[in-house]
């Protein structure tokens, strides 16, 4: 069964507290990308990754890291110099050119 | 920078009609408009991408179609039903990172 999942369903961060989301597919992507949903907005880019090992800032990198160490994963850690991180994170993948497949999506609500 | 945009930012339609979402873009330097659904509080789905040469694609009860030279892409839904009922995103894909700009969405409510 392929596809994307992505964890927790929620997430509750403390102040001053990192975060990591999770995110995983076994599509045999080379392309995955994180972007960030705030109400009634669309998705912005956060983080993009066209290969293992290399990652590129989206257009709201600030306050935000990533890895990619394999092909699989691309997890995304909310640090504490993201000042306003409540948002719905959403986690996709593709070949390239074509459309991108998203995982379900991780509710990050502050304390 | 590219920006999307989409009209209108909400929509209520009795069951049956025949709908058209909006959607326009300030670069028209594209590879290809997508559309999605997105049910409250979950992931995306993909309905129809557009390749930049394309001038429209038709899935089941779903026709999109682009126009590249005038930023503009009409998502058109036939015979509404309420499981329709979902916020309808637009995004294009233009750069050389191939980057997805994405609209804001238009909440679509389809009433029984």
């Amino acid at each position: 069964d392929g596809g994307i999942t992505q964890s927790p369903k929620y997430l509750f961060r403390k102040e001053g507290q990192n975060v990591t989301l999770s995110c995983e597919q076994n599509l045999n992507h080379d392309a995955m990308y994180w972007y960030r949903q705030d109400p009634g907005q669309g998705l912005r880019l956060i983080y993009y990754s066209q290969i293992v090992n290399d990652f590129q800032k989206g257009d709201i990198a600030e306050g935000y890291s990533v890895s990619r160490e394999k092909k699989e994963s691309f997890p995304l850690t909310v640090t504490s110099a993201q000042k306003n991180p409540t948002a719905f994170y959403l986690c996709a993948s593709s070949t390239g050119l074509e459309t991108q497949y998203f995982g379900p999506g991780t509710r990050l609500l502050v304390l | 920078k590219q920006e999307v945009t989409q009209i209108p930012a909400a929509l209520s339609v009795p069951e049956g009609e025949n709908l058209v979402l909006n959607c326009s873009f300030t670069d028209s330097a594209i590879y290809n408009l997508q559309w999605f659904r997105q049910d409250p509080g979950k992931g995306l789905t993909s309905l129809l991408l557009i390749q930049s040469s394309q001038r429209e694609q038709t899935s089941g009860r779903l026709n999109a179609s682009l126009d590249k030279s005038s930023g503009r892409s009409t998502l058109y839904i036939a015979a509404s039903q309420p499981g329709d009922s979902a916020t309808y995103l637009c995004a294009v894909m233009s750069g050389s990172a191939r980057q997805l700009t994405f609209g804001s969405g238009t909440q679509l409510t389809v009433l029984p």
